[in-house]
């Protein structure tokens, strides 16, 4: 079971705004704004879209973006298109005696 | 430009010690100030962070390996290693080399990747 809690599918049309959740606790997501999220598509390594919560690295389209409140995580794509379909991984430095903790993974359609 | 390439074997028997490398190219672990990462994902599964190693060799790792596993740094040969002791079947999956490439990043996230070496662990 993973440590951050992600839905496991979501889909939407194109041209759709989709938001995934990725929800943590007080020693993590809560206390930390070191949020990152990825993106694999099927036979590749991860991606970075977003790190320190809300921060694209270069070359990233503004379609996507991240936010916190509280415990829980949010990546947003907007204007969807067919090349979105992958799966997406929140992950958060934590408190514990796990300092990196990911989520399970949101498997993203494009209808 | 980094670049990460893991290597090792690509079947290893329960019980053994599965041991893997990453060679970095286009930058240099000694100077670098970064942290370099494992992660590994089981067929059809999530990503798991196993552990990471700072340029200096201080490491950093997950509760769930802490007892088995041992990152460490070769910085003469510019490779960073990965040895999980006892191996059973459910360590079978790919193995990832990463790092965020920037001194200020930490551990908290990984924008370089390799490609992964995949690992089944059966007799």
């Amino acid at each position: 079971q993973a440590a951050l809690t992600q839905p496991a599918s979501i889909s939407g049309s194109p041209g759709q705004t989709l938001t995934i959740s990725c929800t943590g606790t007080d020693i993590d997501i809560g206390t930390y704004n070191y949020v990152s999220w990825y993106q694999q598509h099927p036979g590749h390594a991860p991606k970075l879209l977003i790190y320190d919560v809300a921060n694209r690295p270069s070359g990233i389209s503004d379609r996507f973006s991240g936010s916190k409140s509280g415990t829980m995580a949010s990546l947003t794509i907007s204007g969807l298109q067919a090349e979105d379909e992958a799966d997406y991984f929140c992950c958060s430095y934590s408190g514990s005696s796990t300092p990196v903790l990911f989520g399970g993974g949101t498997k993203v359609t494009v209808l | 430009q980094l670049v990460l390439q893991e290597s090792g074997p690509g079947l290893v028997k329960p019980s053994e010690t599965l041991s893997l490398i990453c060679t970095v190219s286009g930058g240099s672990i000694s100077s670098s100030g970064y942290y370099w990462g494992w992660i590994r994902q089981a067929p059809g599964k999530g990503l798991e962070w196993l552990g990471s190693v700072y340029s200096n060799g201080y490491t950093y790792y997950s509760a769930s390996f802490k007892s088995r596993l041992n990152i460490s740094v070769d910085t003469s040969k510019n490779q960073v290693s990965l040895a999980l002791r006892s191996a059973t079947p459910l360590d079978s999956a790919l193995y990832y080399c990463a790092t965020p490439g920037t001194t200020v990043a930490g551990t908290r996230y990984f924008h370089h990747w390799g490609r992964g070496t995949p690992v089944t662990v059966s007799s």
